[in-house]
């Protein structure tokens, strides 16, 4: 079956670059998703990237997809006291029916002064 | 734009009653979902409809109802609340079904 793995926990100093990673099973995608969620609230998409890409800028975020290895990547420059929340990837194979996204367990970042 | 409206932000019910949560979305999208969200889990898609009409189990239906009642609302049931049931519960939309889903604030209930 589908299977999406993060790392459960990151913690970075502010100012410091953070690396939030994602491996994937599912060769089919079309789209791979990060997702932000701050305390208490719904997840809201940050960025995509289509799976014939190999890099998507947005400002200070830089998603590096290798799709050989299933592997994606979430750069965030410059990491701010505000970017502390857990992070979601999530990928639209066809595994599950292809009728859904499939979500990572998420990842917590922490930034520390 | 409101986007994804949830009801209630909050719920406490006692083993064994029954409560309805409220989703409803003003982006015309087509396709609705209903997930919970537990600490080391990650999401869980619960239902889902593909479209008007339609609705389809997912992952974890067990314990659960869904009616899509127009192209705007999706509501989740419980007929007879399990502590098990204690968890965030995230409404989601999206034009359709494998596109980008845009998410609720969520749901918190505690099932006593």
């Amino acid at each position: 079956g589908e299977d999406v793995e993060q790392s459960l926990f990151l913690s970075v100093r502010e100012g410091d670059s953070s690396v939030i990673n994602c491996t994937y099973t599912d060769s089919s995608s079309t789209y791979l998703y990060w997702y932000k969620q701050e305390p208490g609230a719904g997840l809201q998409l940050l960025t995509y990237i289509f799976s014939n890409m190999d890099m998507k800028q947005d400002q200070r975020l830089t998603v590096l997809l290798n799709k050989k290895d299933k592997h994606l990547s979430l750069r965030i420059a410059d990491t701010q006291t505000g970017d502390s929340a857990i992070y979601f990837c999530a990928e639209n194979g066809l595994t599950g029916g292809g009728n859904k996204l499939t979500f990572g367990t998420g990842t917590q970042l922490k930034v520390e002064l | 734009n409101a986007g994804v409206t949830q009801t209630p932000k909050f719920q406490v019910l006692k083993t064994g009653q029954s409560m309805t949560l409220q989703c409803a979305q003003d982006m015309n999208h087509n396709s609705m979902y209903w997930y919970r969200q537990d600490p080391g889990m990650g999401l869980r898609l619960i239902y889902y409809s593909a479209s008007e009409g339609t609705t389809d189990k997912g992952e974890v239906p067990n314990g659960y109802n869904v009616s899509r009642l127009n192209k705007r609302e999706f509501s989740l049931r419980l007929e007879s609340a399990a502590p098990s049931q204690t968890s965030v519960y995230f409404c989601a939309s999206s034009n359709e079904v494998k596109e980008t889903q845009y998410f609720g604030p969520g749901t918190r209930l505690l099932v006593l």
